[in-house]
């Protein structure tokens, strides 16, 4: 997790945008992933990015990637309670099999 | 499909036991990882396997931490002489092969060594 960080913590209003963000420090990442967690679950999947693209869109998803400053934001629109959760950004490497996790960004959505 | 299978949910043991658990991946997926995840952290690799290989093992894999996965399908792994330190969630996921394939997480089970 030490190469890859998260703010710990974000509260939104209902209905507003939540933006994520997530800094690594391996420039060779080929991909990056965003994967949710709710209480006692294991990690669902949300959305990846491979390292040669800007930006990726899916639904109420869009995923940036500032490749030279080594900066992935994951955007959710119009937010909703359900998406209260916690949100990892992983990479892996173009020599390696395993993901590397940030700590996560605990979501909190309010009405 | 029924996605990534973990057994069981939860496990409470006394310091100094084993523990086993099992991992089911989806059918078709090849690679299988072993991941630990305390509290307040992401989760940390353990192991890899592609098949029934085992390819990779973390540094975080002491010797008490023994993983299988016989035949290329299902994959155990086994916790010698539990400490309170090994209390955490276990969660296995799987994948294709192939670069960037995403990792299916199953739902994890969580050890509490008491």
């Amino acid at each position: 997790g030490e190469d890859v960080e998260q703010s710990l913590f974000l509260s939104v209003r209902e209905g507003d945008s939540s933006v994520i963000n997530c800094t690594y420090t391996d420039s060779s990442s080929t991909y990056l992933y965003w994967y949710k967690q709710e209480p006692g679950a294991g990690l669902q999947l949300l959305t990846y990015i491979f390292s040669n693209m800007d930006m990726k869109q899916d639904q109420r998803l869009t995923v940036l990637l500032n490749k030279k400053d080594k900066h992935l934001s994951l955007r959710i629109a119009d937010t909703q309670t359900g998406d209260s959760a916690i949100y990892f950004c992983a990479e892996i490497r173009d020599s390696g099999y395993a993901l590397n996790f940030g700590k996560g960004t605990s979501l909190l959505v309010t009405p | 499909d029924t996605g990534v299978s973990q057994d069981p949910r939860h496990k409470i043991t006394k310091r100094g036991q084993n523990v086993t658990f099992r991992c089911d991946p989806i059918s078709e997926h090849n690679r299988l990882y072993w991941y630990r995840q305390t509290l307040g952290q992401g989760p940390e690799f353990l192991t890899y396997f592609q098949n029934e290989a085992q390819l990779e093992k973390s540094r975080l894999l002491s010797d008490r931490f023994s993983a299988e996965r016989p035949k290329g399908s299902f994959s155990t792994l086994e916790i010698q002489r539990t400490e309170q330190g090994d209390s955490a969630m276990y969660l296995c996921a799987s994948s294709t092969r192939g670069g960037g394939s995403p990792l299916h997480f199953g739902n994890g089970t969580r050890l509490t060594v008491t």
